[in-house]
């Protein structure tokens, strides 16, 4: 049973903070994904990475940036986090091509003051 | 434990036939439920349901919700290969916490 974890549910954090999203999973998948989930405009893809330490942007990866420096972890990093991203964070894996079916882990809610 | 549940998890037909796929839910404090087409890296948003019983429509694909037995269902007419793809659920509930079923894998055959 595949398992993805994130970090946090909910984070809460001030407008300049750097805030960091942690994302691991269990299966040994090749590829993970960062997308963020805001009402009426469903999921917007930030970043995803097919490989260690590979990354590829995603549609919306203004104002972050990502970390795969291990196989089973991706990293989301707001680097001076704004109110606009406050949004709810969502990771998720895949084994193999990237059409393959995505496990998506339980969210983090993210709030920025 | 809140959960979703779609069903089939695979399914193969051939271009043409109907198909309805099933997304079961268990969950407290239900917002909405929102089906997803994934063919490439990532989801495409299908249809966001918030109340019982009043049908989504665009094009072949339809959707409904039933808030009282929790479950929604989507249909799909008149297949075509371009369907082929995997279907996600998702649930929001609560303080807008979000979770995913695992999706059917729809397979469309000339």
């Amino acid at each position: 049973d595949v398992k993805v974890t994130q970090s946090s549910r909910y984070l809460v954090k001030r407008t300049g903070e750097k805030v960091f999203l942690e994302c691991v999973q269990d299966m040994d998948h090749e590829n993970m994904f960062w997308y963020r989930q805001d009402p009426g405009l469903g999921l917007r893809l930030i970043y995803f990475s097919y490989d260690v330490k590979m990354k590829e942007k995603g549609d919306i990866p203004e104002g972050y940036s990502v970390s795969r420096e291990k196989k089973e972890r991706f990293s989301l990093i707001l680097e001076s986090a704004s109110t606009n991203q406050t949004s709810m964070y969502l990771c998720a894996s895949s084994r193999g091509i990237l059409t393959d079916t995505q496990y998506f882990g339980p969210g983090t809610r993210l709030t920025v003051l | 434990e809140d959960k979703v549940v779609q069903s089939p998890l695979s399914l193969v037909v051939h271009e043409g036939d109907t198909v309805t796929l099933n997304c079961s839910y268990e969950v407290t404090n239900f917002r909405s439920l929102l089906w997803y087409k994934q063919e490439k890296k990532a989801p495409t948003f299908l249809f966001m349901l918030t109340s019982s019983g009043i049908e989504k429509k665009s094009g072949r694909l339809s959707s409904i919700l039933d808030k009282k037995e929790l479950f929604s269902i989507l249909n799909i007419t008149a297949t075509q290969t371009g369907d082929s793809a995997i279907y996600l659920c998702a649930v929001v509930w609560g303080n807008n916490d979000m979770r995913f079923g695992a999706g059917t894998r729809l397979t469309v055959k000339p």
